[in-house]
């Protein structure tokens, strides 16, 4: 699996975007970028994934870029309850070899 | 539709005690995986299981012993606690064959061992 970087931290204010981003510039053609967030306490929540298109679902968009080596979460409204560890993650998609989770972003929000 | 289910949430334990944490599944998932994390730090991978009655090492497999004798049940034991065991512990599930594959967590096992 490819390797990601991510900010340690970031801080956003409550009603605005947040853009989380992610380089991974060793991903290969058939590898996929997924978010995951942990909420403090909790097992971590799966949230998007995308291979080159832009992916939106019900909490939030995933914008790659046209060469695939970098990415951008977005939370387009974000709340005091999305203030978590967010990990972004590639890898080839049904690979049947388990996850492997780094450090990650943590995402403070502030009201 | 429970989910991932872990037992007991919270223990306290003496250093040479064993236990056993409990993950049971409803989801009809082929894969579980018991994860530990420390605090300030991201998951990591101590064994897992790709069916029943399979197991598999993952990144920190000593210390622990893990059974799958039913596929919607996965089973982690520490047979002589030790302090460097003080961890959170969660157990997850997932069918990898599906695109997305996403992992479905248990809320956590808060383990002490004094």
């Amino acid at each position: 699996d490819a390797k990601t970087t991510q900010p340690p931290s970031m801080d956003c204010a409550e009603g605005r975007a947040a853009n989380l981003p992610c380089n991974h510039s060793t991903i290969s053609g058939n590898e996929y970028v997924y978010w995951y967030r942990q909420i403090h306490s909790q097992g971590p929540q799966y949230i998007i994934h995308g291979l080159k298109n832009n992916e939106t679902n019900e909490m939030a968009s995933l914008i790659i870029t046209e060469d695939r080596k970098s990415s951008t979460l977005i939370l387009p409204h974000a709340t005091l309850r999305d203030t978590a560890v967010y990990y972004c993650i590639v890898r080839v998609s049904r690979r049947n070899t388990p996850l492997v989770f780094g450090k990650g972003t943590r995402l403070s929000v502030i009201a | 539709n429970a989910g991932v289910t872990q037992t007991p949430k919270f223990r306290v334990l003496k250093t040479g005690q064993s236990m056993t944490l409990l993950c049971a599944q409803d989801m009809n998932h082929e894969y579980m995986y018991w994860y530990r994390q420390d605090p300030g730090m991201g998951l990591r991978l101590i064994h897992y299981s790709v069916g029943e009655g399979t197991t598999a090492k993952g990144e920190v497999p000593d210390g622990y012993n893990v059974s799958r004798l039913k596929k919607q049940n996965f089973l982690l034991g520490l047979e002589s606690a030790a302090p460097s065991q003080t961890s959170v512990y969660f157990c997850a599930s997932n069918i990898p064959a599906r695109e997305a594959g996403e992992l479905f967590f248990g809320e956590g096992s808060r383990l002490t061992v004094l």
